[in-house]
């Protein structure tokens, strides 16, 4: 029962550098997110992809690019990070497209941006 | 764009007494709201949702919420706390955007139980 997956758990990156977060879901889900968690702040949407193949801005997409690779993996990537994103990241997902569902969280990615 | 007001930033309470958590919500025609928990260093967890009919709603573990239409509130509540019962408590609405429906969240209420 590994439902959703995010890798890495931890990274420190410098400024300008660039990485991708990996999130994995084993529930064949429709719908997959990209959040970030920070103080204060609550969660905020960076992007999202209703069904395989489509994306679409949330929030505060600025700085991130996003990738449906296939049902079941969505990764987000930084191409120049900068301090501002230092954050937890969160991927959920959710089975339906539609209002109702309920979004199964993976248990995030720290990153710091020095 | 819906969204929600989480009232309260922290809220601190001894075990075994009551609590509420406040949420405003923006109006709409239609509105779906949502309750979820986070334990320290884990991911949000569905505490309970309101969809439409009982404007009362029930979580396995003793929490309740009330759809307020009149006051566009939706409120958690909890009328005997446990310790186990600390963590961060997030509010969220379903909105329908320009690639299919997404969830809002608010800032979050940090629930402290002390002994």
């Amino acid at each position: 029962n590994a439902g959703v997956t995010q890798t890495p758990k931890f990274q420190v990156l410098k400024t300008g550098q660039s990485m991708t977060l990996q999130c994995a879901q084993d529930m064949n889900h429709n719908s997959m997110y990209w959040y970030r968690q920070d103080p204060g702040m609550g969660l905020r949407l960076i992007y999202y992809s209703a069904s395989e193949g489509t994306t679409d801005k949330g929030e505060v997409p600025n700085g991130y690019n996003v990738s449906r690779l296939n049902k079941r993996e969505f990764s987000l990537r930084l191409e120049s990070a900068a301090p501002s994103q230092t954050s937890v990241y969160f991927c959920a997902s959710k089975f339906g497209t539609g209002v109702t569902g309920e979004l199964f969280f993976g248990e995030g990615s720290r990153l710091t941006v020095l | 764009a819906q969204s929600v007001t989480q009232l309260d930033s922290q809220v601190p309470v001894f075990e075994e007494a009551p609590v509420e958590l406040r949420c405003n919500y923006s109006s709409s025609v239609s509105v779906y709201l949502f309750w979820y928990v986070q334990y320290p260093n884990q991911g949000l967890q569905l505490l309970l949702k309101y969809l439409s009919g009982s404007t009362l709603v029930e979580s396995i573990n003793g929490f309740e919420a009330e759809f307020n239409k009149s006051q566009t509130s939706f409120h958690l509540r909890k009328p005997s706390v446990h310790i186990s019962d600390t963590a961060e408590y997030f509010c969220a609405v379903s909105d329908r955007g320009t690639g299919g429906f997404k969830t809002i969240f608010g800032a979050g209420t940090r629930l402290f139980v002390k002994a």
